[in-house]
C-alpha cells in the first residue's frame, strides 16, 4: 500500500545531542515531501519542503529517491525543539490536492 | 491576522447524534480541508474542496459529510454519531499550488 511510514513514536534525546527523524516513502514517481511540526500549544505549521533545499531552525532534510526517504536532521538538538513531527507528501499523480501525512514522531529533547 | 478558526474547540456527544464542525478562514484560500488526527495514525484527510461547488472525498470519508457555504467556510458533519469518531479533528486552507496547509486549532470530539 502506498504510504508515509515515520518508525519511531518517540525519539528522546539530549540537548546539544544530534537528531534525526525517520520518513520513508512508499509511492513510485516523484512525490513532494514536507515536513511538518507541532509545537506545545501551538498549531500545526510547515518546516520545511524538499523543493526548498532550506534549513529551518537548524533542521534539514534531504530527499533520496533510491532509499524512498526523508529524514529530518539537526546536529545539536535544543529543548525548544521538543515537539510532535509529521512528515507528508504529495503524490506524484495528485498535484497538489491533498497531503498525505505519517504517523508522527513526538521528539522530547532533555536538558 | 488572516486564520482558520474552528468551532467548537471542544465537544463531547452521545452516539447517534448529529454533530457538525465548523471552519471559517479570513486567509482568501481556495483550497480547504478537514484532517482527523488519532494517535498513532497521524493525520487523515476526510474531505477536501477547491472552492464552492467542488468537494472531494478523502481517505476517510465514510460516516461524514462536508458543506462548502463560502470560499471561507467549511463544515464538516457527522450525521450519527459513533465512539470509534472520537479524535481530533482540523480544518486547513492551502494557498494555490503551495503544499503549504494552515491549520485551525483543531476541533476535539468525544462521541460517548
Amino acid at each position: 500500500a502506498q504510504r508515509v511510514t515515520q518508525p519511531e513514536k518517540l525519539l528522546s534525546v539530549f540537548k546539544g545531542a544530534p537528531v534525526e527523524l525517520k520518513c520513508n516513502y512508499s509511492y513510485s514517481g516523484s512525490p513532494e515531501l514536507f515536513w511538518y511540526v507541532q509545537y506545545s500549544r501551538q498549531r500545526l505549521q510547515l518546516l520545511l519542503r524538499h523543493i526548498s533545499r532550506e534549513s529551518i531552525k537548524g533542521f534539514t532534510a534531504d530527499l533520496n529517491k533510491g532509499e524512498t526517504s526523508f529524514h529530518l536532521k539537526k546536529p545539536f538538538a535544543q529543548e525548544e525543539d521538543s515537539a510532535m513531527y509529521y512528515c507528508a507528501l504529495i503524490p506524484p499523480s495528485g498535484g497538489y490536492n491533498k497531503l498525505i501525512f505519517g504517523a508522527g514522531t513526538r521528539l522530547a529533547v532533555h536538558p | 491576522d488572516a486564520d482558520v478558526t474552528q468551532t467548537p474547540r471542544n465537544r463531547i456527544t452521545k452516539t447517534g447524534k448529529r454533530i457538525m464542525l465548523e471552519c471559517s478562514q479570513t486567509k482568501g484560500h481556495d483550497r480547504m480541508y478537514w484532517y482527523r488526527q488519532d494517535p498513532g495514525l497521524g493525520l487523515r484527510l476526510i474531505y477536501y474542496s477547491f472552492d464552492v461547488k467542488d468537494i472531494n472525498k478523502g481517505e476517510i470519508s465514510d460516516g461524514y459529510s462536508v458543506s462548502r457555504q463560502a470560499q471561507a467556510k467549511f463544515s464538516l458533519s457527522l450525521e450519527s454519531a459513533i465512539p470509534n469518531q472520537t479524535a481530533l479533528y482540523f480544518c486547513a486552507t492551502m494557498e494555490g499550488n503551495t503544499g503549504e496547509l494552515f491549520f485551525g486549532e483543531g476541533s476535539r470530539l468525544t462521541v460517548l
